[in-house]
């Protein structure tokens, strides 16, 4: 398997918008998802096949790809969200790939 | 709507094993898998492997092979997953997920997660 790389945290007010990015080898050969994950809960899918957003998820989530990096947009972020995001992609080796995590706060 | 309830688990000595269920409703097990994963204390998530609900194969992550099963019973639409030889590194919720029937995987739903916490 390979690594996903996520920076640890991201700062951001209220209203704004938080970018969280996960890069990787060869994640251009592969869906990424998000997935956010509140203290204490299970995490919860916000994207999938890169850029789709499950039912129910706002607007405000958005997600795309260039390259071997992949892009969590939340726009007009609210104290809600903050929590950490995980990336996940899988790999040629048949290994499913999660990130290290980014925290986010919104200050 | 989708629910997947998890049992099992609790305190286990080292060496032991321990044995998970994952409980699947609100859908047809056998149109989708399940996929493993597990969040020692205060770190990331951990993918252990994935299992066809439909054909019952499975794919492990290397850090598991051979030392974690997955099956499925699809009479009662559940999952379990054993993980055998436990050390003090094996202490962690254990999440069962909603995937894809066959590879490549899509995880969307999870369970609630059990802890299972390693101690002599």
């Amino acid at each position: 398997s390979y690594d996903l790389t996520q920076p640890p945290s991201v700062s951001v007010s209220p209203g704004q918008t938080a970018i969280i990015t996960c890069s990787g080898d060869k994640l251009g050969d592969a869906f990424v998802s998000w997935f956010q994950q509140k203290p204490g809960r299970s995490p919860f899918l916000v994207i999938y096949q890169d850029s789709k957003r499950p039912s129910g998820i706002p607007e405000r989530f958005s997600g795309s790809i260039s390259g071997n990096t992949a892009t969590l947009t939340i726009s007009g972020t609210q104290a809600t969200d903050e929590a950490d995001y995980y990336c996940q992609a899988w790999d040629s080796s048949d290994s499913v790939v999660f990130g290290a995590g980014t925290k986010v706060t919104v200050l | 709507q989708v629910q997947l309830v998890q049992s099992g688990a609790g305190v286990k000595k080292p060496g032991a094993s321990v044995r998970v269920s994952c409980k699947a409703s609100g859908y047809t097990f056998t149109n989708f898998g399940l996929s493993w994963v597990r969040q020692a204390p205060g770190q990331g998530l951990e993918w252990m492997g994935w299992i066809s609900g439909n054909t019952g194969n499975t794919k492990y992550a290397q850090n598991f092979q051979g030392r974690a099963t997955m099956t499925t019973d699809t009479s009662t639409s559940t999952g379990y997953m054993e993980l055998r030889g436990l050390t003090s590194g094996d202490t962690a919720v254990y999440y069962c997920a909603r995937d894809q029937s066959s590879w490549p995987p899509e995880i969307d739903y999870w369970g609630q997660g059990i802890l299972v916490t390693v101690s002599s």
